[in-house]
C-alpha cells in the first residue's frame, strides 16, 4: 500500500490562492468519494478541514475547498493568510476497510 | 465535547511490544456509525494509518503492519487499545487515536483526534 502522491511543498503570498494535488489510483481516490483533508502545525494533532471530497466541518472557512477529477483530488485555500502555513494531508478510503493517507504538503505563506 | 488522550510507554526496547491505549471521554465508543483508528507519525514525516476497531469488535489493519498489530476495544472503560509487536527504530513515532467516521460501513474520515503521544524504540 502506496502513499497518495502529494507535491513536497507549495506557497503563495496573502491573499493569493494555492491549490495542493493529491494523486491515487482508481482504487483509493477515484474509486470513492471519501477523500478528506487534514490541517496540522507543528507539534500539533491532525485537524480535519474537508471530508468527503468537498465538505467543510463546521468552523471551517469557506476559503478551504475541495474537488476531485478522476484519481486526483484537491485542496484550494483561496484569499491566504499567515495563519493557513502548516502541513496539510490528504486521505482517502482504498478499499477492503482500509485507509491510505498522502505524503504531506509543507504549505509556506511567503 | 468527544475528547480522545493516548497512555502508554514512551519507551520500548527493540523485538518488544508497544501497548497503548486511547480513553474516550464525552461520548460512548459503542455509538454506531463510527470506527476508533490508530494513526502514527514518524518524526519529521507523514502520516500513516495503523488500522481500525468497530464497535462491534470488527478490527481493520493496514497490510503493511497486519502481522503484527492488534486493536482491541473496551467498552465498559469506554477505551480502545493498540498492540504492536516486534517493534524496531522504524516503529518510533507519535501515535494518535483518533474517532472514524463510518456511516455505512466504509471508513470516511476522522473528526475527533488525541493530542498524540510519543513512543521511542531504543535499547
Amino acid at each position: 500500500q502506496s502513499a497518495l502522491t502529494q507535491p513536497r511543498s507549495v506557497s503563495g503570498s496573502p491573499g493569493q490562492s494555492v491549490t495542493i494535488s493529491c494523486t491515487g489510483t482508481s482504487s483509493d481516490v477515484g474509486g470513492y468519494n471519501f477523500v478528506s483533508w487534514y490541517q496540522q502545525y507543528s507539534d500539533k494533532a491532525p485537524k480535519l478541514i474537508i471530508y468527503d471530497v468537498s465538505k467543510r466541518p463546521s468552523g471551517v472557512p469557506d476559503r478551504f475547498s475541495g474537488s476531485k477529477s478522476g484519481n486526483t483530488a484537491s485542496l484550494t485555500i483561496s484569499g491566504l493568510q499567515a495563519e493557513d502555513e502548516a502541513d496539510y494531508y490528504c486521505c482517502s478510503y482504498a478499499g477492503s476497510y482500509t485507509s491510505m493517507f498522502g505524503g504531506g504538503t509543507k504549505l509556506t505563506v511567503l | 465535547q468527544l475528547q480522545l488522550q493516548e497512555s502508554g510507554s514512551g519507551l520500548v526496547r527493540p523485538s518488544q511490544t508497544l501497548s497503548l491505549t486511547c480513553a474516550v471521554s464525552g461520548g460512548s465508543i459503542s455509538s454506531g456509525g463510527f470506527s476508533w483508528s490508530w494513526v502514527r507519525q514518524p518524526p519529521g514525516k507523514g502520516l500513516e494509518w495503523i488500522g481500525y476497531i468497530y464497535h462491534s469488535g470488527g478490527t481493520f489493519y493496514n497490510p503493511s503492519l497486519k502481522s503484527r498489530v492488534a486493536i482491541s476495544v473496551d467498552g465498559s472503560k469506554n477505551q480502545f487499545s493498540l498492540n504492536l509487536n516486534s517493534v524496531t527504530a522504524a516503529d518510533t513515532a507519535v501515535y494518535y487515536c483518533a474517532r472514524d467516521v463510518s456511516k455505512g460501513g466504509a471508513p470516511q474520515y476522522f473528526d475527533y483526534w488525541g493530542q498524540g503521544t510519543l513512543v521511542t524504540v531504543s535499547s
